[in-house]
């Protein structure tokens, strides 16, 4: 079946630093990726997502390209703040068996240091 | 509030014990995904909901597991006869429509401990 596989980290960093983090997947047809976060005591929200080949999602700050060739979804962020201290999930959408069902890495908890 | 609604958001019960745990939709979502949060498997699906289709359950892990969607709605996640293995964090999600365009919702999760 279709799986996430994503850095497990912990990654740690200081203010301002350069994130990646490393994402890469397994599926059959053309899935969507996305990236969420949970941040600490909160539920699990989409940080943003990418739908075909070459797709750039942002927000925050944040960035992510829909690479087909190498079958991966880097996470980056050129200058993390400590707000941004948080568990990363990389996930795709699995559509067989008709659902849209999201498949997650198994998170990246990023702490950054001021 | 106008987000995905669980409850309870805590459940200590004994090994052997049947459990219900809640969920409330955003209003006006077809959609609604179970998951399951634990320290070894991480993320894991368990079952999808949408409309009025036949739910998509390839993803509960025994017979003990079972959920239901009433009216559309609201929906429970129901363990019988629970394990110490079945503790994990429980989440719903909800999306307009299911398609992949649609981001999922999640709510703030049931903490399931079984002692």
């Amino acid at each position: 079946g279709d799986s996430v596989t994503q850095m497990e980290g912990p990654v740690t960093l200081s203010e301002e630093a350069f994130l990646t983090i490393n994402c890469t997947y397994t599926a059959t047809g053309y899935p969507s990726l996305f990236w969420y976060v949970q941040y600490p005591g909160e539920g699990l929200q989409l940080l943003l997502k990418a739908t075909k080949a070459d797709d750039k999602g942002s927000n925050k700050g944040f960035e992510a390209t829909y690479r087909k060739e190498t079958t991966s979804f880097h996470l980056e962020k050129g200058s993390v703040q400590v707000s941004d201290s948080a568990v990363y999930f990389c996930a795709l959408s699995d559509t067989q068996g008709g659902s849209e069902k999201l498949v997650f890495g198994k998170g990246t908890k990023l702490t950054v240091n001021p | 509030g106008a987000g995905v609604s669980q409850s309870p958001s805590n459940k200590v019960t004994e090994k052997g014990k049947d459990v219900e745990l809640r969920c409330d939709p955003i209003s006006g979502h077809t959609a609604l995904y179970w998951y399951r949060q634990s320290l070894g498997q991480g993320l894991e699906f368990l079952i999808y909901f949408q409309g009025n289709s036949a739910p998509d359950k390839s993803g509960l892990p025994s017979d003990r597991f079972s959920a239901e969607r009433t009216g559309g709605s609201v929906s429970t996640l129901t363990i019988q006869r629970t394990q110490q293995e079945d503790s994990a964090v429980y989440l719903c999600a909800s999306s307009s429509s299911g398609g992949v365009n649609q981001p999922q919702h999640f709510g703030d999760g049931t903490r399931l401990s079984i002692l």
